[in-house]
């Protein structure tokens, strides 16, 4: 069946410009998680959706990044007037999270980010 | 807080050779051990999973281990081959599945 997809693959914009990636997990997942991979970092967890719970959002570095998962399903991360440290891989990932089990997450391709 | 280190952050064989990635975790309550491979360019694949009742998973020519008294997991690659060429990631698991990552092994199996 189909992965998980991530879109676009590549996105350059001017400092100060928002952006927005999307994730579309694999069907009947119910949790979606956020990641960023920069060169300093290493891979970051940033957002974590879990069927209708409040998300975690304890990896969001700052208030100009925030995320919505629309029925449970596909998934925004906005970035409010970037900066050239935004700059990275962002990757998303989704799991089928059955009940008292930790499982595997399954990555997509990512969106590259370059802010200029 | 959790902080996961790999050592070695790179390591060149020849082809055919048994190798051992290892990856340390400071907070022994993880819920699980993922390792990951990772191709330039390209997004991560699950190699193995192990729950944190669990001390190893098998699959084909990898083998993962994991110590949690000791904060120790790792990943055995046997006869090695060029197509293992790889950044090599692990990540512990929290109980909401958050994964905390090491920072890879860059491996490069050379014909």
């Amino acid at each position: 069946g189909a992965g998980v997809s991530q879109s676009p693959s590549n996105k350059v914009t001017e400092k100060g410009k928002d952006v927005e990636l999307r994730c579309d997990p694999i069907s009947g997942h119910t949790a979606l998680y956020w990641y960023r991979q920069s060169l300093g970092q290493g891979l970051e967890f940033l957002i974590y959706f879990q069927g209708n719970s409040a998300p975690d959002k304890s990896g969001l570095p700052s208030d100009r990044f925030s995320a919505e998962r629309t029925g449970g399903s596909v998934s925004t991360l906005t970035i409010q007037r970037t900066q050239q440290e935004d700059s990275a891989v962002y990757l998303c990932a989704s799991s089928p999270r059955l009940a008292g089990i930790t499982d595997t997450q399954y990555f997509g391709p990512g969106t590259r980010l370059t802010v200029l | 807080k959790q902080e996961v280190t790999q050592i070695p952050a790179a390591l060149s064989v020849p082809e055919g050779e048994n190798l051992v990635l290892n990856c340390s975790f400071t907070d022994s309550a993880i819920y699980n051990l993922q390792w990951f491979r990772q191709d330039p360019g390209k997004g991560l694949t699950s190699l193995l999973l192990i729950q944190s009742s669990q001390r190893e998973q098998t699959s084909g020519r990898l083998n993962a281990s994991l110590d949690k008294s000791s904060g120790r997991s790792t990943l055995y690659i046997a006869a090695s081959q060029p197509g293992d060429s790889a950044t090599y990631l692990c990540a512990g698991g929290n109980q909401g599945g958050k994964l905390i990552f090491g920072q890879g092994t860059e491996l490069s199996v050379k014909p």
